[in-house]
């Protein structure tokens, strides 16, 4: 099984801030890794896809990059609708799809 | 656009089976792979398993020998049961739409572009 480990679990931060999210892979994904966010009470929402390609809706201060086994998402700005949780996904092994942990973005 | 909606009981008994359905709207369920994830209260998310239209599945193997997935391409929809379920099985489940992307001749799934709301599913006597 590939393990995905996203670092930090939390994250405190404030409106304006630049955020960044770590996704570590157990081994190589290529770029197959997606990132998605979650709101509470809500369905997560495909934010980028194939580690760096921008989801149709998803604002541009969003941005997804890396390959391999590392990989992060920014944040450009922080917004006060960006305070919200955020999962990394693997389907390089499309025999076993495997979400990380999720990192909470909070307000600082 | 695409709509997913999950339905069946939010109780369900220990060692009974779970069953929830997922109904597609706004589009054909052809043509793409199908999945089932969920997520405890307060955890992360787990994927359960899917199924492509045409009926083939995969499963977490953690799950696997609970799991059954099976879609109905007449009523556009597909559907989840997992039995002997037990409180750690307590979780909100969701359907969601894996986009597809092709290996040489083979279509696999992608990431899951569309979801549906979720449905909480209690196990408790």
């Amino acid at each position: 099984d590939i393990q995905m480990t996203q670092s930090p679990s939390t994250l405190s931060a404030s409106v304006g801030d630049r955020v960044t999210i770590t996704c570590r892979a157990s081994q190589s994904i290529s770029s197959w890794l997606a990132w998605y966010q979650q709101k509470p009470g809500k369905a997560p929402k495909l934010l980028i896809y194939k580690a760096s390609s921008l989801e149709s809706g998803v604002p541009s201060r969003f941005s997804g990059s890396g390959s391999g086994t590392e990989f992060t998402l920014t944040i450009s700005s922080l917004q006060p609708d960006d305070f919200a949780t955020y999962y990394c996904q693997q389907y390089n092994s499309y025999s076993r799809l495997t979400f990380g942990g999720g990192t909470k973005v909070e307000i600082k | 656009q695409v709509q997913l909606q999950e339905s069946g009981p939010g109780l369900v008994k220990p060692s009974e089976t779970l069953s929830l359905t997922c109904t597609v709207s706004g589009g054909s369920i052809s043509s793409y792979y199908w999945s089932w994830i969920r997520q405890p209260p307060g955890k992360g998310l787990e994927w359960i398993g899917y199924i492509y239209y045409s009926g083939s599945t995969n499963y977490n193997p953690s799950l696997k020998s609970r799991v059954t997935i099976s879609v109905d391409t007449s009523k556009n929809q597909f559907s989840l049961k997992l039995s002997s379920v037990t409180a750690a099985d307590t979780a909100v489940y969701y359907c969601a739409r894996n986009r597809l992307r092709y290996f040489d001749w083979l279509s696999i799934p992608d990431a899951f572009d569309i979801w549906g709301q979720g449905t909480m599913v209690t196990v408790s006597s």
